[in-house]
């Protein structure tokens, strides 16, 4: 098993470009999440996904949208890419509730100039 | 609302010392807590869950915390410091029928040769 992968693992952005980070998982898992880490923040939920076909906002989700059309892949775009949005995103799934353990992904580093 | 406060973003021990990293937690409902581990350019692994089963929770490499609700507090501990255990550590919380994990904003522990 992979787990959880990430792709791609960096980037650099111009202001007002747009991009699709993938994430996708091969544990059968249920739910998937979007997380940003920025220092002395923490981990901050994007957005995240309780099932195929469904998806939620989280504490973050202004200026990005996300889909989940197959169970193992989540998808995070940017439509105007902002410097603001400069950090690491960690991508993670789990089985669902009771089993609140996440599994994370290695993390994308994505700067936008 | 749930929330986790970790004090102390940094935490340098001398090698074979004790390691306290202190996790204070705020739920309205009995919580289930999480120590999380992140290594250099990685991404978050789990060392230990706290799910109302026994209140000392031990973990991997040889690290424990206690959950005490009188205290509102889930510590976490190791006897003896090893270099490996340099990275950056955080709590997280929630409770049962929640999908998500709130994450406290980490502490960094440097190990002294």
């Amino acid at each position: 098993n992979a787990g959880v992968t990430q792709t791609p693992k960096f980037r650099v952005l111009k202001t007002g470009q747009s991009m699709t980070l993938l994430c996708a998982q091969d544990m059968n898992h249920e739910y998937m999440y979007w997380y940003r880490q920025d220092p002395g923040m923490g981990l901050r939920l994007i957005h995240y996904s309780v099932g195929e076909g469904t998806t939620a906002k989280g504490e973050v989700p202004d200026g990005y949208n996300v889909s989940r059309l197959k169970k193992q892949n989540f998808l995070l775009g940017l439509e105007s890419a902002a410097p603001s949005q400069t950090s690491v995103y960690f991508c993670a799934s789990n089985l669902g509730l009771p089993y609140n353990e996440q599994f994370f992904g290695p993390g994308i580093r994505l700067t936008v100039l | 609302a749930q929330s986790v406060t970790q004090l102390g973003s940094h935490v340098s021990v001398s090698e074979g010392a004790l390691v306290l990293l202190r996790c204070n937690y705020s739920s309205s409902v009995p919580p289930y807590l999480f120590w999380y581990v992140q290594y250099p350019n990685q991404g978050l692994q789990l060392l230990l869950k706290y799910t109302s089963a026994a209140t000392l929770v031990k973990g991997i490499n040889g690290f424990e915390a206690e959950f005490k609700k009188s205290e509102t507090s889930f510590h976490l501990t190791k006897p003896s410091a090893h270099m490996s255990d340099a990275a950056e550590y955080f709590c997280a919380v929630t409770n049962f029928g929640n999908e998500k994990l709130t994450f406290g904003t980490g502490t960094r522990l440097t190990i002294i040769p």
